[in-house]
Formats: C-alpha cells, structure tokens, sequence
C-alpha cells in the first residue's frame, strides 16, 4: 500500500545544516512535497519536486530524491531558529486524489 | 487574497453535540479535502471531493460527513461527536485531483470533544 515514512526528532545546532529523510512505497508518486508546520500555524508549502526530478534546489532549500531507494531528503543549510518547525514529507499519487502524508519531524534548533 | 478559510479555529463540544466545521476557498479550486492530524500519525485523509456533488471517502470516514453544494463550500459534519475525534482538522484545495498541482490548507480547526 501507499505509505510515508519519516522520522519524528531531529535536533541541529544554530547555522549547521539540517537533512530530514523520507521514505516512500509507492513508485508510481508524480510529486512529492515538503511542508512545513510552525506551532499553531498550518501547513505551508516549502518546495516539491517531480518524480522525474533528481535535484531541486531553492535558497537554503534543497531536495534530493533517489527513486531508486525510494528516498527523499530536504537539506536546508544555515539553519535558524525561525526554522524550528514540524516538517512532513507527502506524496501525491497519479492513481489516487490524495496526498499521503509522513508523520512529521520535529526540527529543533540548538544554539 | 488567495486562502482556504476554515470555522472555527478553536472548538470544545461534548460527546453527541452534533458540529459543523465550515471550509471555503476562494480559488475556484474544484478539488477539496479534510485531513485530520493526530500526533505521530501525521495527517489522514477523511473525505474528499473532486468537484460540486462529487464527494468520495478518504482513509478515516467514520463518524464524518460532507457535503458539497457549491464550489467554494466544503463543510465537514460530525453528526454524534465523540472523544476519539478529538484532533486537528485541516481543509485543503487544489486546481484538480491530480498530482501536478499545489494544494492549500487552511489554518486548521482544534477539536475538542469532552
């Protein structure tokens, strides 16, 4: 079945770079997203890229995915502590009207 | 300003109060749907629709109705509310079902049902 996997902590120090990894079962996904989730905010999003992608890069953001592995990471350099935040990876599927959604991983900023 | 509106933001009902959640979106988007989030679970998906009269169940329909009139309006029904539905609710749109557009969400709905 269709199902997003990602994991729940991550914890940086203040101006090192953050990687959040994402896994995926479905190899038919036609875009996959990041989002992102400030404390009582919605969801908004931060960048997506194509399943025929490799790389997408936009500022400080840049995803990779590996369609081999079925892998997908949002690297955001110089992190800051206005990037505290819950980040989900989701998929959108050509085969289905939804997107499935990972549970979300909590970045937390060390100064 | 392009947005999706949900009502309220914040809600404490008790068990069996039938509630209504509205969701509006200004886009003249035809795709709509309600997602609830649930800590560790990320957000499932509860209903959907493809377009005006055109509603279909997500992963998580129990206990929830929809409707959907008019393009814009996507109201989530909980007619017997109860303690399991306690969540965060989110409305979101895009142009079409398929996976090549954006979709918006809505800032949220808090439900609490006591």
């Amino acid at each position: 079945g269709e199902d997003v996997e990602q994991s729940l902590f991550l914890s940086v120090r203040e101006g090192d770079s953050s990687v959040i990894n994402c896994t995926y079962t479905d190899s038919s996904s036609t875009y996959l997203y990041w989002y992102k989730q400030e404390p009582g905010a919605g969801l908004q999003l931060l960048t997506y890229i194509f399943s025929n992608m490799d790389m997408k890069q936009d500022q400080r953001l840049t995803v990779l995915l590996n369609k081999k592995d079925k892998h997908l990471s949002l690297r955001i350099a110089d992190t800051q502590t206005g990037d505290s935040a819950i980040y989900f990876c989701a998929a959108r599927y050509s085969s289905a009207s939804k997107i499935i959604f990972g549970s979300g991983t909590r970045l937390s900023i060390r100064p | 300003e392009a947005q999706v509106t949900q009502n309220p933001r914040y809600l404490i009902t008790v068990t069996g109060k039938k509630l209504t959640v509205t969701c509006s979106q200004n886009m003249n988007h035809e795709y709509m749907s309600w997602y609830r989030q649930d800590p560790g679970l990320g957000l499932r998906q509860i209903y959907y629709s493809m377009n005006v009269e055109v509603t279909d169940k997500g992963d998580v329909p129990e206990g929830y109705k929809v409707s959907r009139k008019e393009k814009r309006n996507f109201p989530l029904i909980l007619e017997s509310p109860s303690p399991n539905q306690t969540s965060l609710y989110f409305c979101a749109s895009s142009p079409t079902g398929q996976g090549n557009t954006e979709a918006f969400f809505g800032q949220g709905t808090r439900l609490t049902v006591v």
